[in-house]
């Protein structure tokens, strides 16, 4: 079966610093990994994806993440935090045999200070 | 413009009723999907559906009806046998071929009175 392990529940940061968001997974098959973002009472914006390509994958806003099978590990980084980018960030996994289901993480609130 | 739209924002709901969260994408996508969210948590599947006419339950689907009679639309019901319904829901849809990738909704927070 399918999971998604999010290490930190919440991650508070400094602007202009750098962003890590950890995420583990397990899958019995070569797995489709996303990242999504949510403001506070909105929907889920896609950040980025991997579907078996490069292992490096950049997203949207500077966010960029690493398929590390070996460590069965999909974090999140950003370089220089924003204000705007706080909001809670969900690790997705894809049961792509079983009609496009997603499996999600719990989530972790990023809060950056000024 | 293509999306996915959600109404209502926001509802309201009586001990005993039923309520419909309406859920519409233009985008031509096969496939939709109705999460619930509940505060600190990731998203818990109720229903999808991956073709019209035709649906499957998800993880939480009890108290919960659902229809599918068009591409376009997918609305969910919560019945009176849902006992805990406060909540954040989120409607999705799957496109973008290869590597297909779940849209979202803008959601709708449902609260009891």
């Amino acid at each position: 079966a399918q999971s998604v392990t999010q290490l930190d529940s919440h991650v508070s940061v400094s602007e202009g610093t750098p962003v890590l968001l950890r995420c583990n997974y397990s899958s019995s098959y070569s797995p489709s990994l996303f990242w999504y973002v949510q403001h506070p009472n909105k929907g889920l914006q896609l950040l980025l994806k991997y579907t078996s390509a490069a292992t490096l994958v950049k997203g949207i806003n500077g966010f960029e993440a690493e398929f590390k099978k070996s460590e069965t590990s999909f974090h999140l980084t950003k370089p220089s935090a924003h204000m705007s980018d706080a909001a809670e960030y969900f690790c997705v996994v894809s049961e792509w045999n079983q009609g496009g289901k997603l499996i999600f993480g719990q989530g972790t609130e990023l809060s950056v200070k000024p | 413009d293509g999306g996915i739209t959600q109404s209502p924002k926001y509802l309201f709901r009586k001990e005993g009723q039923n309520v419909t969260l309406s859920c519409e994408q233009n985008l031509n996508h096969d496939a939709m999907y109705w999460y619930r969210q509940d505060p600190g948590q990731g998203l818990r599947l109720i229903y999808y559906s991956q073709i019209v006419n035709d649906f499957q339950k998800g993880d939480i689907a009890e108290g919960y009806s659902v229809s599918r009679e068009k591409k376009e639309s997918f609305p969910l019901t919560v019945t009176s046998a849902q006992k805990n319904p406060t909540a954040f829901y989120l409607c999705a849809s799957l496109g973008g071929g290869a590597g297909e990738t779940q849209y979202f909704g803008p959601g709708t927070r449902l609260l009891v009175l």
